[in-house]
């Protein structure tokens, strides 16, 4: 099983700031398959970056996503009111072939 | 657009079963998986399997082998996920949400929560 740590598990910031929010896999995963997700209280994940890089349809460009192999890192240039939340990075591959990190929970200073 | 709209709140028993349905809307239902995921409240996503809604073939995580079925009806669009001998343990969110090929899941229910207790 591929077992995802995501770093800080609590990150707080001001708006305006950048966050750097880090996911680390216990084996190489296919960038492909590295997909980020935004999820506030009450309600359902919202995707966010898939195939490690990709931002998903109507997702601002201060979100972007990078890495590869183990280290993967979803980045916000310049927080907005809107982005305090939870964010969770989730993998595919190897039995079971869909995991996710823990969560770091985006809150404000 | 794209829309996954689940059935309400339940509560069950230890040992009861439950049904949680999900409709699809806004896109040709056999193209792509649907997966159904859980999350305890305040704690993180678990992936409990997969139906193909163009052959209803599944795909269930080793935890929830011989507890999850879930099937689809392609007349209504919606697939459904039962999950039987329930234990308090099994109280969360339950979503179900749609899989393009990349790996991930794009659009979700809006969750339903299922609490067991005696």
């Amino acid at each position: 099983e591929i077992v995802l740590t995501q770093s800080p598990g609590t990150l707080s910031l001001s708006p305006g700031e950048r966050a750097t929010l880090s996911c680390r896999a216990s084996q190489s995963v296919r960038s492909t398959y590295l997909t980020w997700y935004q999820q506030k209280p009450g309600q359902a994940p919202r995707l966010l970056i898939y195939s490690t890089t990709n931002r998903a349809t109507g997702i601002p460009d201060r979100f972007s996503g990078s890495g590869s192999g183990t280290d993967f890192t979803l980045t916000i240039s310049r927080l907005e009111p809107e982005d305090f939340a939870v964010y969770y990075c989730q993998q595919y591959g190897s039995s079971p072939p869909y995991t996710f990190g823990q969560g770091t929970k985006l809150e404000i200073k | 657009q794209v829309q996954l709209v689940q059935s309400g709140a339940e509560v069950k028993k230890p040992g009861a079963s439950v049904k949680v349905s999900c409709k699809a809307s806004g896109y040709t239902f056999t193209d792509y998986y649907i997966h159904w995921l859980r999350q305890v409240p305040g704690q993180g996503l678990e992936w409990m399997g997969w139906i193909n809604p163009n052959s209803g073939g599944t795909n269930y995580a080793q935890k929830f082998q011989g507890s999850v079925t879930m099937t689809r009806d392609t007349s209504i669009t919606t697939v459904h996920m039962d999950l039987s001998r329930l234990r308090s343990d099994d109280t969360a969110i339950y979503y179900c949400a749609r899989g393009p090929n990349w790996g991930g899941f794009d659009f979700w229910g809006q969750g339903t929560m299922v609490t067991v207790s005696s």
